[in-house]
């Protein structure tokens, strides 16, 4: 069976800060792996996806992930967030092919000013 | 409409009640999913429809719990005598004709509230 751990429920970083949200899986099989993005009173968005080729991969508001199967590793990077980055990121995993997909719970990023 | 719509936002009912809550899929998409995600953790798979095949109701939580859809539309996924553990945002999501996990758009969620 598939899992998907965030290590942390809560990331708060000061705006134009780094920032990395964790994710690691488990699977018996080949993965896809997805990064989905919560806004306030709004519903989930597909940031980015990994489903074969370069394990390096981005989205088009600068963030990316790496896909590190040896460490069965996904997490999310961005090298300086803004205000409107807050949201909750939710990591998820589903076999190539397949109709389900497993998520994790969730990190909450908070941007300070 | 250019997204999936879900009502009502939000409902408030009493330990016991049935209630009803409606997905309206993007115009197209022939696979549809209902996901339940309660406060604090993540998103847990209830059910999935792909065109006429039979829905897959591997996540259904208990028989209190079910979902219809009509044709490749509307969706109505309905909780019987409602407990204060069925308390969560209830999310449907749909995808084009092959119904790939990696081509799912949500909609906004239902927030449930059992009083």
């Amino acid at each position: 069976a598939q899992s998907v751990t965030q290590l942390d429920s809560q990331v708060p970083v000061f705006e134009e800060a780094p920032v990395e949200l964790r994710c690691n899986y488990s699977s018996s099989v080949s993965v896809y792996l997805f990064w989905y993005v919560q806004y306030p009173n709004q519903g989930l968005q597909l940031l980015l996806k990994y489903l074969s080729g370069s394990t390096l991969v981005e989205s088009i508001n600068g963030f990316e992930a790496e896909f590190n199967k040896s460490q069965t590793s996904f997490h999310l990077r961005k090298p300086s967030v803004h205000i409107s980055d807050t949201a909750e990121y939710f990591c998820a995993v589903s076999e190539p092919g397949g109709f389900k997909t497993i998520f994790g719970a969730g990190t909450r990023l908070f941007v300070k000013a | 409409g250019a997204g999936v719509s879900q009502s009502p936002s939000n409902k408030v009912t009493e330990k016991g009640k049935d209630v009803e809550l409606r997905c309206d899929p993007i115009s197209g998409h022939t696979a549809l999913y209902w996901y339940r995600q309660r406060l604090g953790q993540g998103l847990e798979f209830l059910i999935y429809f792909q065109g006429n095949s039979a829905p897959d109701k591997s996540g259904l939580p208990s028989d209190r719990f079910s979902a219809e859809r009509t044709g490749e539309s509307v969706s109505t996924l309905t909780i019987q005598r409602t407990q204060q553990e069925d308390s969560a945002v209830y999310l449907c999501a749909s995808s084009p004709p092959g119904g790939r996990a990696e081509e799912q758009f949500f909609g906004p969620g239902t927030r449930l509230t059992v009083l």
